[in-house]
Parts: C-alpha cells; sequence; structure tokens
C-alpha cells in the first residue's frame, strides 16, 4: 500500500517562482525523504527530514515536517527549466524490523521557461 | 563508489512468456535491495524486498516473483506474463543510511 499522497499531481510553473509540493502520509515515521525522477529514469534522492525536524534546506530546496499532520512540504525557490520532473515524497513507518520504503503518487512539476 | 546496474532498458515480450529481470550493486555489501513498479504517470508500488540472501517480502500478491540469490543481485522473475504486467520496473539499495539508490528501470511492455 502507498504510504505517502503527494499534492497536487500537477504543477506548472514560470521560471524563477517557486514550487511548492506538498505530501501525505499514514503511520508514525522516523524521517521522510524527497525524491526526484526525470521522465523515464530512476529516482534520485533529494533530502532527508528526520521526525525531530521541523524544517531543513538544501540550496533551494527547503522541506518542512508537521508530525502532528502527518504532513510534509518541499519547497523549490527560484525555479528552473531543469527542475522539471516528477517529485516524490518517501517514508517508512517507525519501529524495529520496518523496510518497506514506500512512495506517493508524485507531483509532476513543468517549469516553463 | 557505490553502483547499480539492472537491465535491460526496455523489453517487449508476449503474452504468456517467461520473464527475468536481474539487479546487481557493486560497492556495498548487505543491502536492503527492493523492486518497484511504475505505471505510466503514476507512483511507485513496492513489489518485493529483501534484507538478506534468501529473504524476500513481498507487498502485493501477484503474478510475479523474486530472488535474492547472491548478497547484491535481485531477480525479478515471472512464469508467464500478463498485459497487466507493463510497466516501468525499478530496483532500488539501500546500507547503512536511510537513503535508496535506484536503477535506470526497465520498461516492459507485454504484447
Amino acid at each position: 500500500s502507498q504510504q505517502g499522497e503527494e499534492d497536487p499531481q500537477a504543477l506548472s510553473i514560470q521560471e524563477g517562482e517557486n514550487a511548492t509540493m506538498n505530501c501525505s502520509y499514514k503511520t508514525s515515521i522516523n524521517n521522510l525523504q524527497w525524491y526526484r525522477q526525470n521522465s523515464g529514469r530512476g529516482l534520485v534522492h533529494l533530502i532527508l527530514i528526520r521526525s525531530n525536524e521541523r524544517e531543513k534546506h538544501s540550496g533551494r530546496l527547503r522541506v518542512t515536517l508537521d508530525t502532528s499532520k502527518k504532513s510534509s512540504s518541499l519547497l523549490i525557490t527560484a525555479s528552473r527549466a531543469a527542475d522539471t520532473a516528477s517529485y516524490f515524497c518517501a517514508t517508512r513507518p517507525a519501529g524495529a524490523g520496518s523496510y518497506q520504503l514506500t512512495f506517493g503518487k508524485g507531483t509532476k512539476l513543468s517549469v516553463i521557461p | 563508489s557505490q553502483t547499480i546496474h539492472q537491465w535491460p532498458a526496455t523489453l517487449v515480450q508476449p503474452v504468456g512468456s517467461p520473464l527475468s529481470l536481474e539487479c546487481t550493486v557493486e560497492g556495498t555489501s548487505n543491502p536492503n535491495l527492493y523492486w518497484y513498479r511504475q505505471a505510466a504517470g503514476r507512483g511507485l508500488q513496492l513489489l518485493f524486498y529483501s534484507v538478506g540472501i534468501g529473504q524476500i517480502s513481498s507487498e502485493v500478491p501477484q503474478n510475479l516473483s523474486a530472488s535474492r540469490p547472491q548478497d547484491r543481485q535481485f531477480i525479478l522473475s515471472s512464469k508467464k506474463l500478463l498485459l497487466s504486467d507493463s510497466g516501468f520496473y525499478l530496483c532500488a539499495w539501500e546500507s547503512g543510511q536511510p537513503r535508496a539508490f535506484f536503477g535506470q528501470g526497465t520498461r516492459l511492455t507485454v504484447v
């Protein structure tokens, strides 16, 4: 079963604008990860945020985590055409013996030059 | 450095034919290994994961099976393919850190 759900499903913005994607999940987690997928390729890890963190930055990426609402957001600032891709959140249920890494359905981002 | 190899990149198979997709990892030991399937424009569905040689956990009952004959080798198989098995298959590994590394995927079309 899929643990995370991203929204919106698709997002189209102009180059230079900010893009915000959201993810909701169902069970308690130790951390939440965001991945990027270029069309027809494998996923690439972007950033991880731990359950005791509320916000994390990496370059133009800003991730927030609200464990009380079981939700996370990914903000890409000053978007570029090269940011065009699908973005997925991934979670694993907290607890020993939990190995299933499950992904949401993704947000397809189109950045228009 | 660690690398993951997944092949073939594309595959067209007739209904009822067998399937074998292979994934190998280099540069790490005792990784967790995963097989995912992605339908067109959709999210990733976890099919199988393995935490050690011969240890396979299935997430979705289906026409597929997986095996891990060696520490860094993960194989996805089917005895008889169905049309619904078409999709983009991704292998991934992680070891020591909660961060998965993906292969480039195999696009399977069952005709």
